[in-house]
């Protein structure tokens, strides 16, 4: 039972460089969610998939894009990585009942742009 | 004001003690809160959500809500080492599927 996996667990990129982090689920869950966090600054949501097939920005998505490959996988991508995108990326993902909107995270990928 | 707003602290309580967590969020709609503790170096676990007005207790934690004061906390009992981590309130605004994080408090519980 893994739950929320991350890809790769850590990184280090040279700025103008582009990446993908991956992530999968394994619990059959609609909604898919990838935050940043960084010292001082909480969890911040760049982009999340409310289902299959549909992506929204969330509060950071400047210089990123996503994609939903199938139900299982939502993955980041940086186009040019930027010094300013130094963080701990998190995914997470969410089972159908709304209600209770209980999100499971990832491990995270801590990525360090030089 | 932000959305959601937790003292980053650290707070410090002695081994045993009663820690008490503070959250309070912008939105009077807001439906569903959250709380997840975050060890050093790794990912959000939720440890109590609450809907209603009123408290939620599941063993030594409990989760305070009060919707009129726009106010969530949580209690933790006879506080332990291991305990020492950062608490994240959360909270989700009807018609969302997302929730918005504070930026967690640090707790430290000394032997």
């Amino acid at each position: 039972n893994a739950g929320v996996t991350q890809t790769p667990k850590f990184q280090v990129l040279k700025t103008g460089q582009s990446m993908t982090l991956q992530c999968a689920q394994d619990m059959n869950h609609n909604s898919m969610y990838w935050y940043r966090q960084d010292p001082g600054m909480g969890l911040r949501l760049i982009y999340y998939s409310a289902s299959e097939g549909t992506t929204d920005k969330g509060e950071v998505p400047n210089g990123y894009n996503v994609s939903r490959l199938n139900k299982r996988e939502f993955s980041l991508r940086l186009e040019s990585a930027a010094p300013s995108q130094t963080s701990v990326y998190f995914c997470a993902s969410m089972g159908p009942d709304l209600a209770k909107n209980i999100q499971y995270f990832g491990a995270g990928t801590r990525l360090s742009v030089l | 004001q932000k959305e959601v707003e937790q003292n980053s602290g650290p707070l410090s309580v002695p081994e045993g003690a009663i820690a008490s967590l503070n959250c309070t969020y912008s939105d009077r709609g807001s439906q569903s809160f959250f709380w997840y503790r975050q060890y050093s170096g790794k990912s959000p676990e939720l440890i109590m959500f609450i809907y209603s007005n009123g408290d939620k207790e599941d063993g030594r934690f409990t989760a305070q809500l009060n919707k009129a004061s726009q106010y969530v906390s949580l209690l933790i009992r006879d506080s332990q080492p291991s305990d020492s981590a950062t608490y994240l309130c959360a909270v989700r605004k009807p018609g969302y599927s997302t929730l918005t994080f504070g930026k967690g408090t640090m707790l430290l519980v000394s032997p």
